[in-house]
């Protein structure tokens, strides 16, 4: 089935390091996404990685794939209180035009 | 400056009533989406279109309907039959289908 699983909280400290985890169950995925979602406000593109990969960097953000448990990982480098926000995870899989989301992880960065 | 924009940003919908969500996208996009965003969830599909004059339902279509007669427009309609209508919609668009989806700001329904 499709399933993409988020834990939903997460807390750090500004100037600490994140990582936000999510597994997922379709291993016909092409890609998978980081999402950024601020209140009240549409979704933000992030990032993404091709499922060939096992490891993205781009800035502060950091993906992991490890595709033989299906789990992928964002790291955020110095967080800062700028990215206190819901992040959410994405899968693609090969049939149908849809994105299979997670349900969103809330970060909360506490100076 | 290129992007997706959905209007109104807020919408308020009486009971028996339809109401269309608008959404433009000027990135030459083929592929446009709507999906349904309720607390604490993630967002589920309700239709998507990969080319002018096609459509397909999502996972949860019932009591919405959608057009797409120009490659810029995807408008969602929510009709009386959805009943339980409350929530934020998003519009998304992708080069191609199954291509990365960009989003638009989004718009909050609330049932008066």
């Amino acid at each position: 089935g499709e399933d993409v699983e988020q834990s939903l909280f997460l807390s750090v400290r500004e100037g600490d390091s994140s990582v936000i985890n999510c597994t997922y169950t379709d291993s016909s995925s092409t890609y998978l996404y980081w999402y950024k979602q601020e209140p009240g406000a549409g979704l933000q593109l992030l990032t993404y990685i091709f499922s060939n990969m096992d490891m993205k960097q781009d800035q502060r953000l950091t993906v992991l794939l490890n595709k033989k448990d299906k789990h992928l990982s964002l790291r955020i480098a110095d967080t800062q209180t700028g990215d206190s926000a819901i992040y959410f995870c994405a899968e693609s899989p090969n049939q149908g035009g849809k994105l299979i989301f997670g349900q969103g992880t809330e970060l909360s960065v506490k100076p | 400056d290129g992007g997706i924009t959905q209007s109104p940003k807020y919408l308020f919908r009486k009971e028996g009533q339809n109401v269309t969500l608008s959404c433009e996208q000027n990135l030459n996009h083929d592929a446009m989406y709507w999906y349904r965003q309720d607390p604490g969830q993630g967002l589920r599909l309700i239709y998507y279109s990969q080319i002018v004059n096609d459509f397909q339902k999502g996972d949860i279509a019932e009591g919405y309907s959608v057009s797409r007669e120009k490659k810029e427009s995807f408008p969602l309609t929510v009709t009386s039959a959805q009943k339980n209508p409350t929530a934020f919609y998003l519009c998304a668009s992708s080069m191609l289908l199954k291509e990365t989806q960009y989003f638009g700001p989004g718009t909050r329904l609330l049932v008066l």
